[in-house]
């Protein structure tokens, strides 16, 4: 079976320093993986994914992640962080699993940006 | 153009009432999902739906029923709710299988209290 494990509930940092959110997944099979962003009393919303090819993955808001088969990671990171940044980030991953393509969603990072 | 579209997006409900929830999309997505997000536990998929009139249940579909009678609509019904339906609930569509990109559109949510 699939899972995602985000290893940090939450993290602090101040402005314009660099974040990374760990992010690592078990899977027995290929898979896609994905970072999706919640805002405050929104809903979820797409940064990035990889399918397949570049182990680079650069998204919108100048985040990137990096697929890592060997040690079964897809780490997010961005060089320096905006006040707007903050919110909630979820890793996910997805599998075909009886011709229906399940998304498995890890328990989220609260990313805080403090001035 | 709306995308996903949930109504109502506050409830509040006595232990043992009935409700439903509605899901819309003008995207003329295949699938279309129903998550629940609690603290500490990310999104988990309730039921799901890969084409009209077919639906499927995910990780946690006790308690739950759904419809997909349109194409373009997905509903989630709590025929006697419970405590530990308090949650916030959301709705997600996305291409499928064979024009999968990994992408799902949510809705904005909708937040339920079971007194």
């Amino acid at each position: 079976a699939q899972s995602v494990t985000q290893l940090d509930s939450q993290v602090p940092v101040f402005e314009e320093a660099p974040v990374e959110l760990r992010c690592n997944y078990s899977s027995s099979v290929s898979v896609y993986l994905f970072w999706y962003v919640q805002y405050p009393n929104q809903g979820l919303q797409l940064l990035l994914k990889y399918l397949s090819g570049s182990t680079l993955v650069k998204g919108i808001n100048g985040f990137e992640a990096e697929f890592n088969k060997s040690q079964t990671s897809f780490h997010l990171r961005k060089p320096s962080v905006h006040i707007s940044d903050t919110a909630e980030y979820f890793c996910a991953v997805s599998t075909i699993s009886g011709g229906y393509n399940k998304l498995i969603f890890g328990a989220g990072t609260r990313l805080a940006v403090h001035p | 153009n709306a995308g996903v579209t949930q109504t109502p997006k506050f409830r509040v409900l006595k232990t043992g009432q009935s409700m439903t929830l509605l899901c819309a999309q003008d995207m003329n997505h295949e699938y279309m999902y129903w998550y629940r997000q609690d603290p500490g536990m990310g999104l988990r998929l309730i039921h799901y739906s890969v084409g009209e009139g077919t639906t499927a249940k995910g990780e946690v579909p006790d308690g739950y029923n759904v419809s997909r009678l349109k194409k373009q609509n997905f509903l989630l019904g709590l025929e006697s709710a419970a405590p530990s339906q308090t949650s916030v609930y959301f709705c997600a569509s996305s291409l499928g299988t064979r024009r999968y990109t990994g992408e799902l559109f949510f809705g904005e949510g909708s937040r339920l209290t079971v007194l």
